[in-house]
């Protein structure tokens, strides 16, 4: 069975300073990669997801994240935080076959916290 | 949003008291979801629906049963409620067709509390 690993439960950072959140996945197989954001009381929203092609996908609110197969990993960058960063953040990963139910398994979230 | 709402929005309950809550969409998604989050377990998958009466479990479903008797909507029932059900409910919905394999949109979600 899939599952994900998110290092850091709790990530705080200075605003306008680099971040990078970690997850890593345990399959073998072609997978599909996903980063969800979570803001105070809301749902979830897709920040960015990784298909296939350029191991380095850009997604919203200036985040990226970069696929390494060998590593099994797929980090969530961002150069600059800002105060309204603040938000817990989700890694899902499902398994890359056409068709199929679409599952996916969630890693337990990184809360960053984006201080001034 | 990919038109997904949730109701009700919040539930106050007592133990032992059947609960339904309702995902609807408007826009004919073929697959729908059931999650719960809590804190430290993120988001567990509690049920989910490939097509109008196919269902199938997820990894949390003992307590939960689930019917979707119509594509725009999916029912989550908890028969008897007990407290460690307290939780927020999240739907999701996903289509191929939509925006690629596998991509999942959230609904609002629903907060559940079983005194």
């Amino acid at each position: 069975a899939q599952s994900v690993t998110q290092l850091d439960s709790q990530v705080p950072v200075f605003e306008e300073a680099p971040v990078e959140l970690r997850c890593n996945y345990s399959s073998s197989v072609s997978v599909y990669l996903f980063w969800y954001v979570q803001y105070p009381n809301q749902g979830l929203q897709l920040l960015l997801k990784y298909l296939s092609g350029s191991t380095l996908v850009k997604g919203i609110n200036g985040f990226e994240a970069e696929f390494n197969k060998s590593q099994t990993s797929f980090h969530l960058r961002k150069p600059s935080v800002h105060i309204s960063d603040t938000a817990e953040y989700f890694c899902a990963v499902s398994e890359g076959r056409q068709g199929g139910s679409e599952k996916l398994v969630f890693g337990k979230g990184t809360k960053l916290t984006v201080n001034p | 949003d990919a038109g997904i709402t949730q109701s009700p929005r919040h539930k106050v309950t007592e133990t032992g008291t059947p609960v339904t809550l309702r995902c609807h969409q408007t826009e004919n998604h073929r697959y729908m979801y059931w999650y719960r989050q809590d804190p430290g377990h993120g988001l567990r998958l509690i049920h989910y629906s490939y097509g109008v009466k196919d269902t199938d479990k997820g990894e949390v479903s003992d307590g939960y049963s689930v019917s979707r008797s119509k594509t725009e909507d999916f029912l989550l029932t908890l028969e008897s409620a007990t407290s460690s059900q307290t939780s927020v409910y999240f739907c999701a919905i996903s289509d191929p067709g939509l925006a690629g394999p596998d991509t999942q949109y959230f609904g609002p979600g629903t907060r559940l509390t079983v005194l």
